[in-house]
């Protein structure tokens, strides 16, 4: 099965720190997002990537970049960290199953909370 | 422009069967997927339709008309670990996903 793992299940940061949500994959999978889910919305992506040092903007990027230096690891970094940046985070990475869909597999989410 | 609707919350009785509706606008469509998502765990897919019609697997069974802009997914004989939330999605022209804000299904014994 694929894995997805996601560093950290619960942070507490205050307003300015900088902050590192690691995500590793071990299926050799191109593709790789990161999505913050909110009470009341549906999953909003934030950043994805295609390959080694590439990244495309999703739909929220302001607030966030990220960094793809390897493969299988993709980290999504808030450089000063603000309230309204407290959520659910997701790391997603893509494979296609027998159907030919490209079928998300998701980590189990880094809750953050800011201060 | 696009969006997607999906009711908030339903609930049901255990050993029955419920429909969860998916409505959406879109341009273009390559897709639509479910996915079940426990309290406090990652959503796990559950399906996904292209062409028109219904899919089955085992207790769960999704439907997509593409004409009518409109998917529902179906759940027989319910269990007591099918309380979760249920997430639809629209794969739109570019292969991005557009999420529905999930449906909450509690179910009752």
């Amino acid at each position: 099965d694929v894995k997805v793992t996601q560093s950290s299940r619960y942070l507490v940061k205050r307003t300015g720190e900088k902050v590192f949500l690691e995500c590793v994959q071990d299926m050799d999978h191109e593709n790789m997002f990161w999505y913050r889910q909110d009470p009341g919305l549906g999953l909003r992506l934030i950043y994805f990537s295609y390959d080694v040092k590439m990244k495309e903007k999703g739909d929220i990027p302001e607030g966030y970049s990220v960094s793809r230096e390897k493969k299988e690891r993709f980290s999504l970094i808030l450089e000063s960290a603000s309230t309204n940046q407290t959520s659910m985070y997701l790391c997603a990475s893509t494979g296609q199953d027998l159907s030919g869909a490209n079928v998300l597999t998701f980590g189990a989410g880094s809750r953050l909370t800011v201060l | 422009g696009q969006n997607i609707d999906q009711p908030t919350e339903m609930t049901a009785t255990e050993g029955a069967i419920v429909q969860i509706n998916c409505t959406y606008q879109t341009s273009g469509f390559n897709g639509l997927f479910w996915y079940q998502q426990h309290a406090g765990e990652a959503p796990t897919f559950l399906s996904y339709n292209v062409l028109d019609g219904l899919e089955e697997k085992g207790r769960f069974s999704s439907f997509l008309s593409r004409s009518k802009g409109y998917s529902y997914l179906l759940l027989k004989e319910l269990q007591m670990k099918d309380s979760a939330s249920y997430l639809c999605a629209l794969s739109d022209s570019n292969y991005q996903l557009i999420w529905g804000a999930g449906t909450k299904l509690i179910i009752k014994p």
